[in-house]
């Protein structure tokens, strides 16, 4: 049964700095790894979505990198900013059209 | 591209009473989702849909659960004999077909049951 794990569960950064979300996954048999961010009471928004032959990639200040072998993949945003501010997931899509999805990482970032 | 719209946005119920919620999905999208999230944790899946059949039923589906789409369009999920286990954000996302392909959300129905 695959699980997916994310840490930290919570971060609080202050304006300007870059940061490293992580996401675990346990069964490599994946299609594609997607994140998304969710702000409270909302859905959610899709960010970037990694095909299982790909490595990284890039939007803007978001840079999201893909490591089948090993069950990992990272979220990587540039000069953050008050507006990300939001919790953050990343989901997998497992053979058989099962999406799991992480808990999330809660990302604060101070003015 | 209007987006996914789900209706109502908010339902307070009593336990015991049925309750149906309605997912528009973006009009060209021919696969439609069906998540349940609860407080603190990610979407959890429910069920999928490919224009109007429905291909995979997650074990959380009990046989309370049931989702329909009847043209391929819209799509309702309905709860049965609601129980305090119910209460939770329901989301519908949906996508283009292909297992590559983005999904897209709906700002979810949240179900409160008194």
């Amino acid at each position: 049964k695959q699980e997916v794990t994310q840490i930290p569960a919570a971060l609080s950064v202050p304006e300007g700095e870059n940061l490293v979300l992580n996401c675990s996954f346990t069964d490599s048999a994946i299609y594609n790894l997607q994140w998304f961010r969710q702000d409270p009471g909302k859905g959610l928004t899709s960010l970037l979505l990694i095909q299982s032959s790909q490595r990284e990639q890039t939007s803007g200040r978001l840079n999201a990198s893909l490591d089948k072998s090993s069950g990992r993949s990272t979220l990587y945003i540039a000069a953050s900013q008050p507006g990300d501010s939001a919790t953050y997931l990343c989901a997998v899509a497992n053979y058989g059209q099962n999406f799991v999805f992480g808990p999330g990482t809660r990302l604060s970032v101070l003015p | 591209d209007t987006g996914v719209s789900q209706d109502p946005r908010h339902k307070i119920t009593k336990r015991g009473q049925n309750v149906t919620f309605r997912c528009d999905p973006i009009s060209e999208h021919n696969r439609l989702y069906w998540y349940r999230q609860t407080l603190g944790q990610g979407p959890e899946f429910l069920t999928y849909f490919q224009n109007e059949a429905q291909l995979e039923k997650s074990r959380l589906l009990s046989d309370r659960f049931s989702a329909e789409r009847p043209k391929g369009s819209f799509s309702t999920l309905e709860i049965q004999r609601t129980e305090q286990g119910d209460s939770a954000m329901y989301l519908c996302a949906s996508s283009l077909d292909g297992v590559n392909q983005p999904q897209h959300f709906g700002d979810g129905t949240r179900l409160s049951i008194l």
